[in-house]
């Protein structure tokens, strides 16, 4: 079946570095993919989704890239801040029809 | 109402007792879905409801665990006979259709703890 896998965090970062966060997923068909972030004390809210192979999703400086001749989406930002600081989900939905399945979240803090 | 609505927001049971979990979402979303969050994890997916067609149960870790919703609107969870390994954060998510590309609004979710 349809899965989702997400690097382990927690992931610890200085204010302004890159980030990246590794996503790669397995599915039959051309699934749709997302992240969600939830800051702390807060539900999830969608961050940025993509919707067929080399779709770039962007929102709030972050950037995430359907690649579908490595089953990836990772999510990327070139100067991270405090404000960052949160849990990403990496998410699919593989038809209409079909669940919405998430990876297992990364912890994302960033340093002063 | 404006966003999707998850009652309570605490629940504090003894293992063994049956517990039930209410879930409000956007008026006129037809999609809604049930998630389990234990505390440091991921999101597991639980229960799909899609407008008229059979839900997919799939998510369901075993028969002590179902859910009903009453035409497009409001959804139960129910759990019978608590275990302790139960204790989470339950969320709900509606979206409008259950379009490919659409997103999920979630609630503020619904804390358990089995004693």
């Amino acid at each position: 079946g349809d899965s989702v896998t997400q690097m382990e965090g927690p992931v610890t970062l200085s204010e302004e570095a890159f980030l990246t966060i590794n996503c790669t997923y397995t599915a039959t068909g051309y699934p749709s993919l997302f992240w969600y972030v939830q800051y702390p004390g807060e539900g999830l809210q969608l961050l940025l989704k993509a919707t067929k192979a080399d779709d770039k999703g962007s929102n709030k400086g972050f950037e995430a890239t359907y690649r579908k001749e490595t089953t990836s989406f990772h999510l990327e930002k070139g100067s991270v801040q405090v404000s960052d600081s949160a849990v990403y989900f990496c998410a699919l939905k593989g038809s209409s029809a079909s669940k919405i399945i998430f990876g297992s979240g990364t912890r994302l803090s960033i340093r002063p | 109402g404006a966003g999707v609505s998850q009652s309570p927001s605490n629940k504090v049971t003894e293992k063994g007792k049956d517990v039930e979990l209410r879930c409000d979402p956007i008026s006129g979303h037809t999609a809604l879905y049930w998630y389990r969050q234990r505390l440091g994890q991921g999101l597991e997916f639980l229960i799909y409801f899609q407008g008229n067609s059979a839900p997919d149960k799939s998510g369901l870790p075993s028969d002590r665990f179902s859910a009903e919703r009453t035409g497009e609107s409001v959804s139960t969870l129910t759990i019978q006979r608590t275990q302790q390994e139960d204790s989470a954060v339950y969320l709900c998510a509606s979206s409008l259709s259950g379009g490919a590309n659409e997103k999920l609004f979630f609630g503020s979710g619904t804390q358990l703890s089995v004693l």
